[in-house]
């Protein structure tokens, strides 16, 4: 499986925006690039995916490299609540594929 | 919608103990999935199911069963506790599309002493 390379830690000041990257230079044509976030004490939770274009949701916007070797998880007005680890996951297209937790990126934000 | 739900959510056990975590969804799906969490990691996949009656190892299945008797159930056995096995405990589900985002419970903190 490809692997994903994140900073262990980011801060961030309360209501400015964040870029969190995510490095995956060995991706596949086929894998899907999956964030999911954690908070404190609770399960994973899903944020977005994308194959190559960019994406927006209610919770985030994913930009993805050209090359789809790196791509860029955006937060765009950080609240205390955004405080989690955020991880970047590559999913391929294919029945049962299991996601594939590293260790993730701690974001902390100040108020 | 209850989502996945994972009983208890605290326990603790001594070693040789055997015990069941329960994880059950009412949402339809398919796929479901155990992963064990040490304090500082990231989730590490124990079992997963594709639906009733069909279960498959994943990357730390050992010391541990599974069974899909129903679509919503999906429970993990511990048989001969170990220390080593100390860890939070998720199961989740995703519907049948390959790339459909993982929906997890809040966790079973297991402890054995």
């Amino acid at each position: 499986d490809a692997k994903t390379t994140q900073p262990n830690s980011m801060e961030s000041n309360e209501e400015e925006p964040v870029h969190l990257p995510c490095n995956h230079s060995t991706i596949s044509g086929t894998d899907y690039i999956h964030w999911y976030r954690q908070l404190p004490s609770q399960g994973p939770e899903y944020v977005i995916h994308g194959l190559t274009s960019n994406v927006n949701n209610r919770m985030a916007s994913l930009a993805i490299a050209e090359d789809r070797k790196s791509s860029t998880l955006i937060l765009h007005r950080a609240t205390l609540r955004d405080a989690a680890v955020y991880y970047c996951i590559l999913r391929a297209g294919r029945a049962g594929n299991m996601l594939t937790f590293g260790g993730g990126t701690r974001l902390m934000v100040k108020p | 919608n209850a989502g996945v739900t994972q009983t208890p959510k605290f326990r603790i056990l001594k070693i040789g103990q055997s015990m069941t975590l329960q994880c059950t969804q009412d949402m339809n799906h398919n796929y479901m999935y155990w992963y064990r969490q040490d304090p500082g990691m990231g989730l590490k996949l124990i079992y997963y199911s594709v639906g009733a009656g069909i279960t498959d190892k994943g990357e730390v299945p050992n010391g541990y069963n599974v069974s899909r008797s129903t679509t919503e159930d999906f429970p993990l056995r511990l048989e001969l506790a170990a220390p080593s096995q100390t860890s939070v405990y998720f199961c989740a589900s995703n519907p049948d599309s390959d790339i459909s985002p993982q929906h997890f419970g809040d966790g079973t903190r297991l402890s054995i002493l």
